[in-house]
């Protein structure tokens, strides 16, 4: 079992600029999930992906924000013209699909904007 | 999260002894609760969980229950190691959706050898 696996682990920008992050699920899982965490906070939802769908959308996610997952497998995430306030860890977690399931978390990419 | 109520904040315990750590939930319809330990740099790692068929269920030092009552679910630590030390999280599904989960806002616990 290899994990969730997201890249970069970190990534540091100039206010503005885009940034993409990747991830890749356990193999078997067919749900996936971006959450945002903040300092001294738990992770807050802002989409999942059940397969190549994009099922749900949290109103944390801003027009500048833009999720896929094109085959099914792994699923990148943009945020464009980045803000102060994107800072973050940007994690990704995965399950399998029917009823409530463990969401397996990957360890995030932390962003700083500088 | 906002239907979920995590407390303390902090706990500091001296190595051996348990720590309890508690999360009320708002939506009656709930019926599945992990708990999550992050340790720094990482991400939230699943330890344990419960379904609201069951009032409690125990894995080596670790135990979770349920009261579905009263909307609340805790979960216990027992003697504590240094290696403990770490940021928990509870969890509880958001009603209608598609295993969406609300977080608490986190414990950090110290066990202090």
């Amino acid at each position: 079992d290899t994990g969730v696996s997201q890249n970069p682990r970190h990534k540091i920008t100039k206010r503005g600029q885009n940034v993409t992050f990747r991830c890749d699920p356990i193999s078997e899982h067919n749900r996936l999930y971006w959450y945002r965490q903040t300092l001294g906070q738990g992770p807050e939802f802002l989409t999942y992906f059940q397969n190549e769908a994009q099922l749900e959308k949290s109103r944390l996610l801003s027009d500048r924000f833009s999720a896929e997952r094109p085959k099914g497998s792994f699923s990148t995430l943009e945020i464009q013209r980045t803000e102060q306030g994107d800072s973050a860890m940007y994690l990704c977690a995965s399950s399998l699909a029917f009823g409530n399931q463990p969401q397996h978390f990957g360890d995030g990419t932390r962003l700083s904007i500088l | 999260g906002e239907n979920v109520e995590q407390h303390p904040s902090t706990l500091s315990v001296q190595e051996g002894d348990s720590a309890v750590i508690k999360c009320t939930y708002s939506d009656s319809a709930s019926n599945y609760f992990p708990w999550y330990k992050q340790e720094l740099g990482k991400g939230p790692q699943l330890i344990i969980d419960i379904r609201s068929n069951v009032g409690e269920k125990k894995d080596q030092r670790i135990a979770v229950t349920l009261n579905k009552t009263a909307k609340h679910f805790s979960l216990h630590i027992t003697e504590t190691q240094p290696e403990d030390s770490a940021v928990y999280f509870c969890a509880a599904p958001r009603q209608n959706t598609g295993n969406q989960f609300y977080f608490g806002t986190g414990t950090s616990l110290t066990v202090i050898p």
